[in-house]
């Protein structure tokens, strides 16, 4: 079946540290992969997402480029920041009428002042 | 702009009681979805509704049943609480044309002793 495989977690980074989070997935078909964050006693928010292969993401300063042929869809920030310590969840949908996300297990990440 | 509402917060059961977490959205989206977060499993779909009027399993469905009262409103039920259900439950809605994103309410902590 679909699956999504993150780099484990915790990861704590000095500000203005680079970021890479790994994700890689299995899937059947043509997924559509995003990166969702979740901040301390909240939702998942949509961070960004790829629809296609070759296509990037980008929000807030985070990218991440769909990779077909490493099947992979890692996530990068040049310069963190303390407000963007939260869990990552990379996911990854296949169409077959709703949207079904089949997510990785998240990578909380920390940044020190 | 409220987006999606869950209610309760926080919760607390003995085994073998009964309760239904509410869900509800205000961006007239067709699709709802219901999901466990479990430390260290990332989220998993327990049941999803495509549109209003239709309900179908996701990965983890047993000891669960849901009804999509309207467009607006998707309910979880538990039946017979169990431990291994101890969980943070979250709702999710979109409208599943174009592949848009999940919006996420803020969860529901629910403990089952």
């Amino acid at each position: 079946g679909d699956s999504v495989t993150q780099m484990e977690g915790p990861v704590t980074l000095s500000e203005e540290a680079f970021l890479t989070i790994n994700c890689t997935y299995t899937a059947t078909g043509y997924p559509s992969l995003f990166w969702y964050v979740q901040y301390p006693g909240e939702g998942l928010q949509l961070l960004l997402k790829a629809t296609k292969a070759d296509d990037k993401g980008s929000n807030k300063g985070f990218e991440a480029t769909y990779r077909k042929e490493t099947t992979s869809f890692h996530l990068e920030k040049g310069s963190v920041q303390v407000s963007d310590s939260a869990v990552y969840f990379c996911a990854l949908s296949v169409r077959q009428g709703a949207q079904k996300l089949v997510f990785g297990q998240g990578t909380r990440l920390t940044i020190n002042p | 702009n409220a987006g999606v509402t869950q209610t309760p917060k926080f919760q607390v059961l003995k085994t073998g009681q009964s309760m239904t977490l509410q869900c509800a959205q205000d961006m007239n989206h067709n699709s709802m979805y219901w999901y466990r977060q479990d430390p260290g499993m990332g989220l998993r779909l327990i049941y999803y509704s495509a549109s209003e009027g239709t309900t179908d399993k996701g990965e983890v469905p047993n000891g669960y049943n849901v009804s999509r009262l309207n467009k607006r409103e998707f309910s979880l039920r538990l039946e017979s609480a169990a431990p291994s259900q101890t969980s943070v439950y979250f709702c999710a809605s979109n409208n599943r044309e174009g592949n848009q994103p999940q919006h996420f309410g803020d969860g529901t902590r629910l403990s089952i002793l």
